[in-house]
């Protein structure tokens, strides 16, 4: 079957560190992608990981082990704006299977 | 990066009308795809839109139900047929884009808003 699981929720402060873990078993695989949705608008592409390590973009940075079918976002120096849905997909053959997705909240 | 827009991006629909959304890309892509995301849900995905043929269904999902059409690499449509209140949800187009640079990314478009009453 296919299962990917992620927290349902986090809670962070303004200013720190925090790391959404992915976990996923699917029948294909062909990278895995991280979205940001904030309430009330569509997703917005963060990373794409097709090779195991760590790729890194600004305060984003995501980690994949293709052989452990695990994936975290690491989000740095978090700001307000940062309150969002983060949600984990892995693409077969560019068909998304999504989970269900890690409501963020930052703290002042 | 490619530029998808939706049309409508809100509308409240009657209980059995059927409304068709639009799905236009700057650029052709191969691959167009179709999801659903239920209130409070995360996205599922409805169907893989062809470019010449019949669209590819995910299993709880039937043509009769959700018409797509894909009539060139640019554009597609998807309809929801018979709406009831379970349809209502936020409908999204996604397109897989190969960077001139090297690489893939999976793009939204900006979703399309429904609310049947």
């Amino acid at each position: 079957g296919q299962n990917i699981d992620q927290p349902t929720e986090m809670t962070a402060t303004e200013g720190a560190i925090v790391q959404i873990n992915c976990t996923y078993q699917t029948s294909g695989f062909n990278g895995l992608f991280w979205y940001q949705q904030h309430a009330g608008e569509a997703p917005t592409f963060l990373s794409y990981n097709v090779l195991d390590g760590l790729e890194e973009k600004g305060r984003f940075s995501s980690f994949l082990s293709r052989s452990k079918g695990y994936s975290y976002l690491l989000l740095k120096e978090l700001q307000m704006k940062d309150s969002a849905s983060y949600l984990c997909a892995v693409s077969n053959t560019g068909k998304l299977i999504f989970g269900q997705g890690t409501t963020l909240q930052v703290k002042p | 990066s490619a530029v998808i827009s939706q049309k409508p991006s809100r509308d409240i629909c009657q209980r059995g009308t059927s409304l068709t959304i639009q799905c236009q890309v700057d650029s052709q892509v191969t691959m167009m795809f179709w999801y659903r995301q239920q209130p409070g849900q995360s996205l599922t995905l409805i169907a893989t839109a062809n470019q010449g043929s019949e669209a590819t269904y995910e299993s709880g999902f039937v043509i009769d139900k959700f018409p797509i059409s894909r009539p060139n690499l640019t554009f597609s449509t998807l309809t929801v047929s018979n709406m009831s209140p379970e349809d209502s949800s936020i409908y999204l187009c996604s397109v897989w884009f190969t960077n001139p640079g090297g690489g893939n990314t999976i793009y939204f478009g900006e979703g399309s808003w429904l609310t049947v009453v």
